[in-house]
């Protein structure tokens, strides 16, 4: 059975702050996919990133950053320099095959 | 490209009436995901087409909860008779066709929020 983890239910930050969001997983898959998905107030899930399981390397998008760790099955977000349009809830999901299973979110808060 | 689209987006409804809703893949999307969001929890997959067939509907309540696409392109999702508990927003999602399942990305559309009363 697939499981994500998202030990973080609500984070507040003040505006410019770094914040890291934390995922952890459970797959006795060795191939699958690992996603991050940001879902605004207005209710529709935005992907930002997608990992497979072979790809351990770090990514960095602009004020974003992941960390995939296979060792302690975790993949970590980052949001560098918080700004308020970032406030959001924000998903972790694992994939296999099609099958794609969310944790529960964090909600993340960013005030000016 | 257009995006996944959903009607209605919103739905108030007395426990024990029906309700359907309706989702549009976008043009050329194999498969079709209906999922369920509950409140401060995360999307649970309800029902996966690949064309017009069923590959997972595991977790479908089949009692009261039914889902078809009949041609392969738009699905609808029907809910008879509702209870309090089936208050969520109902996220249709699509990805396209691929050898490698696992890689696709998943667009979802805006989703459909349902109050049963």
């Amino acid at each position: 059975a697939q499981k994500v983890t998202q030990a973080q239910t609500e984070i507040s930050v003040v505006e410019k702050e770094d914040v890291t969001l934390d995922c952890v997983y459970e797959t006795r898959d060795t191939t699958y996919y690992l996603f991050w998905y940001k879902q605004p107030p207005s209710g529709e899930l935005v992907f930002l990133i997608r990992r497979n399981s072979f790809d351990e390397q770090n990514e960095i998008s602009g004020r974003y950053s992941w960390n995939f760790q296979k060792s302690t099955s975790s993949f970590n977000f980052t949001i560098t320099a918080s700004q308020v349009v970032d406030s959001a809830v924000y998903f972790c999901a694992l994939k296999r095959y099609s099958t794609l299973t969310f944790g529960k979110g964090t909600m993340l808060l960013v005030s000016p | 490209e257009a995006g996944v689209a959903q009607s209605p987006r919103y739905k108030i409804i007395e426990k024990r009436q029906s309700v359907a809703f309706w989702c549009n893949p976008i043009s050329g999307h194999a498969t079709l995901y209906w999922y369920q969001q509950i409140l401060g929890q995360g999307p649970k997959l309800l029902i996966q087409f690949q064309n017009n067939g069923v590959v997972d509907d595991s977790q479908l309540p089949k009692d009261r909860f039914s889902a078809e696409r009949l041609k392969g392109v738009d699905s609808t999702l029907k809910i008879q008779p509702a209870k309090l508990e089936d208050s969520a927003v109902y996220l249709c999602a699509s990805s396209p066709p691929r050898a490698n399942s696992g890689a696709n990305v998943l667009t979802f559309g805006a989703g459909s929020r349902l109050t049963v009363l």
